[in-house]
């Protein structure tokens, strides 16, 4: 079955510097590829996705990369904030219909005021 | 429009006994799904299910099982309980070809 690994498992930066979280996949027919955002006591939050017939989508400060051929996918957050401080989880599907997601172990991620 | 709801949202029972756990997607969702969060790691998935069917099950043993009713809400039952099912039961519902939405969760803690 699919394994998908994250890294790092916990980053921290300051306000306003970049953050990035990288994942690599196993299984070659995953071809969806979403982001979650998880506070403490709460459900993960989808903040980004992409399929795999795209290289690169952008949401204001949250940008995700996808290299199919190296099997690896990244978040990049710019500008961080305070309220960017959670933990943030990636995970493949090979439905596109995004469900049965194999999830990263995670990386907490804090910004320092 | 409410999110996934989930109930409930703390549960306390001891080794050996039976749990259901029940989650309504959101309007218009007819695919529920079930992970199951242990403290410190990623969400494993349980159950799919759709237009009350099971679509897919994950790598659990047979004392979990679930249901679809037909206003698309589901159960998580999970039999003769160990200590190693203490986690947080995530529900997420979606539309058949979009992204998946989470509930809050329950955290069951078996003692």
């Amino acid at each position: 079955g699919e394994n998908v690994e994250q890294h790092p498992s916990t980053l921290s930066v300051q306000e306003g510097d970049s953050a990035v979280i990288k994942c690599t996949y196993s299984d070659s027919a995953s071809n969806y590829f979403p982001w979650y955002k998880q506070e403490l006591g709460k459900g993960p939050q989808l903040i980004i996705d992409i399929r795999s017939n795209v290289g690169e989508k952008k949401d204001q400060r949250i940008a995700v990369t996808l290299n199919k051929t190296a099997k690896h996918f990244s978040l990049h957050i710019t500008e961080t904030q305070p309220e960017d401080s959670a933990v943030y989880f990636c995970a493949a599907s090979t439905n596109n219909a995004g469900n049965m997601l194999t999830f990263g172990g995670g990386t907490r991620l804090m910004v320092k005021p | 429009d409410a999110g996934v709801t989930q109930s409930p949202t703390h549960l306390i029972k001891t080794r050996g006994q039976q749990v259901t756990l029940r989650c309504s997607p959101i309007s218009g969702h007819k695919s529920v799904s079930w992970y199951q969060q242990v403290l410190g790691q990623g969400p494993q998935f349980i159950f799919q299910y759709y237009e009350k069917e099971e679509r897919g099950r994950g790598n659990f043993p047979d004392r979990f099982s679930a249901r679809q009713f037909p206003n698309y809400s589901s159960e998580l039952n999970v039999n003769a309980l160990l200590l190693g099912d203490s986690a947080l039961y995530l529900c997420a519902s979606s539309l058949v070809d979009n992204e998946q939405f989470f509930g809050p969760g329950t955290r069951l803690t078996v003692l």
